[in-house]
């Protein structure tokens, strides 16, 4: 089985654009998560999707966002893109929605603001 | 605030000798898991060992495993032998109930020198 590819790999945009990074999940996982890496914040939940529904959302502005198709691959969007958004961002996938799977994620897209 | 704390920002062991990483956490859930992640310079985030809180025993994975003490939210994790290729980061982490977020710490640098 593949596992959780996040593409692109690095991306580099500046001030006040806007960036769509992407996520496909391991085959037949249904919950895909997503978390922004930096060095003085460490990993932060941003939200959670399952069968196409936000089910939870972290403290993130609004120009955050995301959306997850029939297939499971998850998009998210960042608009206005400021210089602290530079950061890690990581997916992960899960089967369904019990606590007790495993999350699995992918190497990560690395998104530099200038 | 529901937290969890990695009070060891680096650590160092010589290969082959055991090494433990500190972690302790918040919650008011009766039931959670535990997550110890690995990470890598290629940053995906590998799953070492997952801990059940209903769960007394505690878990083990070839040369890594936990001292869990609910009682006292702590939740370190053992790494045996260790060779050259455990130097990583080396995050801990909490699940919320039913959900696909975690709860990161600031995470641990494990140098293993030769």
């Amino acid at each position: 089985k593949a596992g959780v590819t996040q593409t692109p790999r690095y991306l580099i945009k500046t001030r006040g654009q806007q960036v769509t990074l992407s996520c496909s999940p391991i085959s037949g996982h249904r919950s895909v998560s997503w978390y922004q890496q930096t060095p003085g914040q460490g990993l932060q939940f941003l939200f959670e999707y399952f069968s196409e529904t936000q089910r939870n959302k972290g403290n993130f502005p609004g120009r955050f966002s995301g959306r997850q198709f029939s297939n499971s691959r998850s998009e998210m969007n960042v608009s206005t893109l400021e210089l602290g958004d530079s950061a890690l961002y990581l997916c992960a996938s899960s089967p369904g929605a019990s606590t007790n799977e495993k999350l699995f994620f992918g190497s990560g897209t690395q998104l530099s603001v200038l | 605030a529901q937290t969890v704390t990695q009070s060891q920002p680096e650590m160092s062991v010589q290969e082959a000798e055991t090494v433990t990483l500190s972690c302790t956490y918040d919650t008011s859930e009766s039931d959670y898991y535990l997550f110890w992640y690995k990470q890598p310079p290629s940053r995906q985030m590998i799953l070492v060992i997952r801990q059940e809180a209903y769960k007394q025993q505690n878990a083990t994975e070839n040369r890594f495993s936990v001292n869990f003490q609910k009682a006292a939210k702590s939740f370190s994790l053992k790494i045996s032998d260790s060779q050259l290729g455990d130097a990583a980061m080396y995050f801990c982490a909490r699940r919320y109930s039913n959900t696909g977020k975690l709860i990161f710490g600031q995470g641990t640098t494990l140098q293993v020198k030769p």
